[in-house]
């Protein structure tokens, strides 16, 4: 079954301006996870929260982690153009074996950010 | 950090043929995959690539369908056999030494 689940499915912003975007999951996780794909590319990993982390920080990047909601939140501040993409979180589940092959993804953000 | 190769980056194939993917890793990784994202749909993990042995297929993908190789620790195939227009998808290769995946730019499958 689908873990983790992106809210929401798109998103259109105004550059300069924050993006927000969620995942909820269903079950215990031992981390959580967000990738990046431009269009018709491969993803590319942001950023890793363990399950005993509340909040990290990368760049402009922002997560949160709230393992008592299970859900997770990406912040992205003060976009760019080059920011348009989609934003796919992916779980570990506890019990997977806390390897890359237990990641499951979800479907993803849309997010595009106007000039 | 792990820099993958992939190709072919697209291709347009006839009905009933096979179409063999190339992954190549410029570094040795402990874990190889391969994923399958349909159009506007999440990721779905095809099989692990074990080297040296016979790759690990999840539920609903058979080794007929998507034989995979893995002759040694950076590189990998995956054959889409006996195509049909609902194996039209992208397909992505990643690779891992532990808890975080890297991707190749994926190969853009369309079956007519």
């Amino acid at each position: 079954s689908q873990q983790g689940e992106e809210d929401p499915q798109a998103l259109s912003i105004q550059e300069g301006e924050n993006a927000t975007m969620n995942c909820s999951y269903k079950t215990s996780i031992n981390n959580l996870q967000w990738y990046r794909q431009n269009s018709g590319r491969g993803l590319v990993h942001l950023i890793l929260i363990r399950s005993n982390e509340r909040e990290k920080h990368s760049g402009r990047l922002r997560v949160t982690l709230d393992t008592s909601k299970k859900s997770s939140s990406l912040l992205i501040t003060a976009s760019r153009a080059a920011d348009t993409a989609s934003y796919f979180c992916a779980t570990d589940a506890m019990g997977s074996g806390g390897g890359a092959d237990g990641l499951t993804f979800g479907k993803g953000t849309h997010l595009i950010i106007q000039p | 950090s792990a820099v993958i190769s992939q190709k072919p980056s697209r291709d347009i194939c006839q009905r009933g043929t096979s179409l063999t993917i190339q992954c190549q890793v410029d570094s040795q990784v402990t874990m190889m995959f391969w994923y399958r994202q349909q159009p506007g749909q999440s990721l779905t993990l095809i099989a692990t690539a074990n080297q040296g042995s016979e790759a690990t297929y999840e539920s609903g993908f058979v080794i007929d369908k998507f034989p995979i190789s893995r002759p040694n620790l950076t590189f990998s195939t995956l054959t889409v056999s006996n195509m049909s227009p609902e194996d039209s998808s992208i397909y992505l290769c990643s690779a891992s030494n532990l808890e975080k995946l890297f991707f190749g730019s994926g190969t853009q499958l369309s079956v007519l």
